[in-house]
């Protein structure tokens, strides 16, 4: 499976501001993706980023709170927007399986609290 | 589009006893059935994986069963140990669309 590496691994965040996370993977993929993990909660995909395209959003999830970069195949970021307490979450970026298809192997995470 | 529906939320089972978690899954064209454990503070990692055009698949003391007509698939532990004590989220995929299960607390008491 391909390594994924994410940052910030963890930070805490003023209400109002802006966080970007950086998502590196160390081989060429199709497509990103990129989940959210309220506490306790399960998984929820945002959006499915595709290089030289622009992201794909799931609903409840729009472009301007959670706007996503894909400048290439092995990159890409998302930023969460002003942000308030409820915003406090895990981030997982994820890519699929390439060779396996299908298959998702999820980032290390990035938990960031809203305060 | 998929709903994935997960039961039961939480699980505990005594050291060597055996666990089962199921999940039924709404899309029929879903063909794909990953799980994945996540132990606190880590990320999801994927445990076992099933395809449509199989009904049961086994690693060692982990097993998955798939019933396509049902849409439904389980997964089954055997011979528990504490090291298993995670959250466990089963998930369904059509082509990359891929949707998860609420999760399972599982507890293993030694």
């Amino acid at each position: 499976s391909a390594v994924i590496s994410q940052k910030p691994s963890r930070d805490i965040c003023q209400r109002g501001t802006s966080l970007t996370i950086q998502c590196q993977v160390d081989s060429q993929v199709t497509m990103m993706f990129w989940y959210r993990q309220q506490p306790g909660q399960s998984l929820t995909l945002i959006a499915t980023a595709n290089q030289g395209s622009e992201a794909t959003y799931e609903s409840g999830f729009v472009i301007d709170k959670f706007p996503i970069s894909r400048p290439n195949l092995t990159f890409s970021t998302l930023t969460v927007s002003n942000m308030s307490p409820e915003d406090s979450s895990i981030y997982l970026c994820s890519v699929d399986g390439q060779i396996s298809g299908n298959t998702i192997y999820f980032g290390e995470g990035s938990w960031l609290t809203v305060v | 589009g998929e709903n994935v529906e997960q039961h039961p939320s939480t699980l505990s089972v005594q050291e060597g006893d055996s666990a089962v978690i199921k999940c039924t899954y709404s899309d029929s064209a879903s063909n794909y059935f990953p799980w994945y454990k996540q132990e606190l503070g880590k990320r999801p990692q994927l445990i076992i994986d099933i395809r449509s055009n199989v009904g049961e698949k086994k690693d060692q003391r982990i097993a998955v069963t798939l019933n396509k007509t049902a849409k439904h698939f389980s997964l089954h532990i055997t011979e528990t140990q504490p090291e298993d004590s995670a959250v466990y989220f089963c998930a369904a995929s059509n082509n990359n669309d891929m949707r998860f299960g609420a999760g399972t607390r599982l507890t293993v008491k030694p």
